[in-house]
């Protein structure tokens, strides 16, 4: 079955500072989301994204299906970036909706 | 409001017994999804249904039943067949997929755990 990799596993930031989260893909895809996992568990869309760009605030995602992997912007980050953020895709062969989450990237934001 | 709703937030139990999770949705999504999830860990399919009365397994089905009787309720039962049923289980819906922007939404998820 497809395989997703997130990198890089972990991030520390400065309050301020800008960061890129990486999703590699081994597979073409029909669905494509990042998700961003709060304190409490909930996962909160941040993007569907199975290619192309997208800008929401001071987030912003770029996929590039032909070379099978996904770019998450964070700028200006804040303390309420901190989380656990998640890529998911959904194989193109598959018409199911069940998507295959990577492993996640924890980011911590310091004050 | 929109949403997805799953009850309980938290929810012991002890080993044997078996326990159902709640699932509902208000958004007209004809699919809908359980995943698991375990610490430090993505999600993992468990189940999914696209229309009212069938559903199909997903990755870890194993221990696990559901049903589908009205199109906005999912709910999951844990049987005590599942050897480690100690989660975090994460109810979600989406439009079908093939329409525009099917991408799922998730419910606030229960943390089960199992003595």
């Amino acid at each position: 079955g497809i395989q997703v990799e997130q990198s890089p596993p972990d991030l520390i930031l400065q309050e301020g500072a800008n960061s890129t989260l990486r999703c590699n893909f081994s597979d073409s895809v029909n669905n494509l989301q990042w998700f961003h996992q709060n304190p409490w568990g909930q996962l909160i869309n941040l993007f569907y994204i199975p290619s192309g760009t997208k800008q929401n605030g001071r987030l912003s995602a770029t996929t590039v299906a032909t070379e099978r992997y996904s770019l998450l912007y964070i700028s200006s980050s804040q303390t309420t970036d901190s989380g656990v953020y998640f890529c998911a895709v959904e194989g193109l062969s598959g018409n199911t909706g069940k998507l295959i989450f990577g492993q996640g990237t924890t980011l911590q934001v310091k004050p | 409001d929109g949403g997805i709703t799953q009850s309980p937030k938290y929810l012991f139990r002890k080993e044997g017994q078996n326990v159902t999770l709640s699932c509902e949705q208000n958004l007209n999504h004809d699919a809908m999804y359980w995943y698991r999830q375990d610490p430090g860990q993505g999600l993992r399919l468990i189940y999914y249904s696209q229309i009212v009365n069938d559903f199909q397994k997903g990755d870890i089905a194993e221990g696990y039943s559901v049903s589908r009787e009205k199109k906005e309720s999912f709910p999951l039962t844990v049987t005590s067949a599942q050897k480690n049923p100690t989660a975090f289980y994460l109810c979600a819906s989406s439009f079908l997929p093939g329409q525009r922007f099917y991408e799922q939404y998730f419910g606030p998820g229960t943390r089960l755990t199992v003595t």
